[in-house]
């Protein structure tokens, strides 16, 4: 699996929104993307993935530049609760299995 | 419905002796991995079970752990005899499908492992 690049920590007000970026210069045709997040003494929990088109869910919105060399997490309304580390990771799904996680984004909210 | 349960939540025990960690998956998912990140390091995958057989566990780090999923049901992980560069938390994670669109994978709380 390719390498992901994500700054080491990202500060964030309650309610406001929250760009998480993701760098993957060296990201192959089959690669998604994928995002987990792991709050405090908590496991790791799945939050969004995608291929090459724009996605939305309940929890998050992820976008993927063009050229698929990177994408941004975008939490709309940050709230104490999404105080967590943020791992983006690359993913061959037709074949791999297993998800290497890298250090991530502490993302801190505060109120 | 229940989540991935592991059992125990922390675990202390001295060089040398053994520990059996256990995972309970979501009900119906196949797919059951291991994880686990020891202290200041990134989480590494250990090994992943499909149904009851090792479908991959190129992270197991030497012959002193053995994982087991008998019945394909829950999965136990036995480090025998323990060091203390094993001390972390071990993750198991399940999931319903490898590739499609339910391939996410649903992780437990963790066991803490403490080896003095």
């Amino acid at each position: 699996d390719a390498k992901t690049t994500q700054p080491n920590s990202m500060e964030s007000n309650e309610e406001e929104p929250v760009h998480l970026p993701c760098n993957h210069s060296t990201i192959s045709g089959t690669d998604y993307i994928h995002w987990y997040r792991q709050l405090p003494s908590q496991g790791p929990e799945y939050v969004i993935h995608g291929l090459t088109s724009n996605v939305n869910n309940r929890m998050a919105s992820l976008a993927i530049a063009e050229d698929r060399k990177s994408s941004t997490l975008i939490l709309h309304r940050a709230t104490l609760r999404d105080a967590a580390v943020y791992y983006c990771i690359l993913r061959v799904v037709q074949a791999g299995t297993a998800l290497i996680f890298g250090k991530g984004t502490t993302l801190s909210v505060s109120s | 419905e229940a989540g991935v349960t592991q059992f125990p939540s922390h675990s202390v025990i001295e060089k040398g002796q053994t520990v059996t960690l256990r995972c309970d998956p979501i009900s119906g998912h196949d797919n059951l991995y291991w994880y686990r990140r020891v202290m200041g390091k990134e989480i590494k995958f250990l090994l992943h079970f499909v149904k009851e057989s090792k479908q991959d566990e190129s992270g197991m780090p030497n012959n002193r752990f053995l994982a087991e999923r008998t019945g394909g049901t829950y999965s136990t992980l036995k480090v025998q005899p323990a060091e203390l560069e094993d001390s972390g938390v071990y993750f198991c994670a399940s999931s319903q499908e490898v590739a499609g669109p339910r391939i996410e994978q649903f992780f437990g709380p963790g066991t803490r492992l403490t080896v003095l």
